[in-house]
């Protein structure tokens, strides 16, 4: 069964770094594209990032400006989301989700998510 | 970017009865090409991650009950629970991915009435 591990969270003072990964198993990781979409507490869904089944495209939300960087290893079957320059808005539980696609068809939506790890900018 | 506003914020409604939840788009998310509206809809219970539900607008996920239908196209859509059951309480979302940025709607809570 398809699983999504996040892990990489927690307490960091606002301008540091961090760097969220992702497990993913259960299936071909390198066929699909991955998403990252957080949460604020108690807040609604925000899209992050994107990455293409084989790294070679990314896209970000507007509000990431350089910030974040998404990527991927397949021979880990592990997709990366690295923060820098992080600020108290960016608090929030951080999902990886599958792409609803496949390969090169890529959907948009998301089929599978994990349970999340919860990143807090606080000094 | 597109706006993606819902309607109500929340919601009551009794056990068996009907649950319709509304979502609009600032522009159209029906792509002339393929004729499809590119609106997916979540549900997310208490501490657990969303679950798809819909997508393509009404096109039902594997394994989501039949009791969950979307319907609507170009702007408006609509998300309808026939028979409301205890394990529906959630917050639900609607998706566009039309455009990059994707983004949602700021969700719907239903309770039982």
């Amino acid at each position: 069964q398809v699983q999504l591990v996040e892990s990489g969270g927690g307490v960091v003072q606002p301008g540091r770094s961090l760097r969220l990964s992702c497990a993913a198993s259960g299936f071909t990781f390198s066929s699909y594209a991955m998403h990252w979409v957080r949460q604020a507490p108690g807040k609604g869904l925000e899209w992050v990032a994107v990455t293409s089944y084989d790294g070679s495209n990314k896209y970000y939300a507007n509000f990431v400006k350089g910030r974040f960087t998404s990527s991927r290893d397949s021979s880990k079957n592990t997709l990366y989301l690295e923060m820098n320059s992080l600020r108290a808005e960016d608090t929030a539980v951080y999902y990886c989700a599958r792409d609803g696609g496949y390969s090169s068809s890529w959907r948009y939506f998301f089929d599978y998510w994990g349970q999340g790890t919860l990143v807090t900018v606080s000094s | 970017d597109i706006v993606m506003t819902q309607s109500p914020d929340s919601l009551a409604v009794s056990l068996g009865e009907r649950a319709t939840i509304n979502c609009k788009s600032s522009q159209s998310v029906l792509f002339s090409s393929d004729n499809k509206n590119y609106l997916a809809w979540y549900q997310q219970k208490p501490g657990q991650p969303p679950n798809l539900l819909i997508y393509w607008a009404s096109a039902r996920e594997s394994g989501v009950p039949d009791r969950f239908s979307g319907s609507g196209s170009g702007t408006d859509f609509t998300l309808t629970i026939s028979s409301l059951q205890a394990e529906d309480v959630a917050v639900y979302y609607c998706q566009q991915y039309y455009s990059i940025p994707l983004t949602f709607g700021q969700g719907t809570r239903l309770e039982i009435k």
